[in-house]
């Protein structure tokens, strides 16, 4: 079993849409966690950073950290297709350095 | 400020042959992580430096390895190449652990 679990997708949503992206995982020492997205044959891009449980939001994202569940989620407001990415999740075990331990990633597809 | 690069953006090899890639930090960054990404396997952490010194380490055989110089720019080698290191290899930087990450573009490592 991996430490973080995140369906690959493919998910294909109108424009417009509330996106939903979720992971899961299985060490509670687990305590930083991020979003990056990825466009095809680009490296990663930090969208959010938390580390408390609860939302943070900036623009149309909005992370949940649920760490009683061990489940984070990234929501996206109106989406557009220049979301169309690969949307990872990524974890650092606090005291563990900068080891990030990634999902596998959720390829997402906005359509006009 | 300029953002992490990388060097070279592609490469192919042979089998057996060894390579080395470089990573240039964003400015003031004194740590450097690197990743393999595979669409097997997704992103694997290979290792980090921080101040010259390897901090932590992930499950890669020891043909993987690396370096990083005093002005925090890094280097990773992998000799004796094998058709399964073809990937992309990411670098990432952060001004100290725990802190944010910002990846480079990659190198794309093709393997024949």
């Amino acid at each position: 079993q991996k430490e973080v679990e995140q369906d690959p997708g493919p998910l294909s949503v109108p424009e417009g849409a509330i996106v939903s992206l979720n992971c899961t995982y299985s060490n509670s020492a687990f305590q930083y966690f991020m979003w990056y997205r990825q466009y095809s044959r680009k490296g990663p891009e930090l969208l959010m950073y938390t580390y408390s449980s609860g939302n943070k939001e900036d623009g149309r994202f909005t992370a949940q950290v649920d760490k009683s569940s061990k489940y984070i989620s990234l929501f996206i407001r109106d989406s557009q297709p220049s979301d169309s990415a690969t949307y990872l999740c990524a974890m650092i075990i606090t005291g563990g350095g900068n080891k990030l331990t990634f999902g596998t990633g959720t390829q997402l597809k906005v359509e006009l | 400020k300029a953002g992490v690069t990388q060097t070279p953006r592609y490469l192919i090899k042979t089998r057996g042959q060894q390579v080395t890639l470089s990573c240039s930090p964003i400015s003031g960054h004194r740590s450097v992580s690197w990743y393999q990404q595979t669409p097997g396997q997704g992103l694997q952490f290979l290792f980090e430096y921080f101040s010259e010194t390897q901090r932590n380490k992930g499950n890669f055989p020891g043909r993987f390895s690396g370096r990083q110089f005093s002005n925090s720019r890094s280097e990773m080698n992998v000799s004796t190449l094998e058709l399964g290191d073809s990937a992309l290899y990411l670098c990432a930087s952060s001004f100290d652990q725990e802190e944010t990450q910002y990846f480079g573009p990659g190198t794309r490592l093709l393997v024949l």
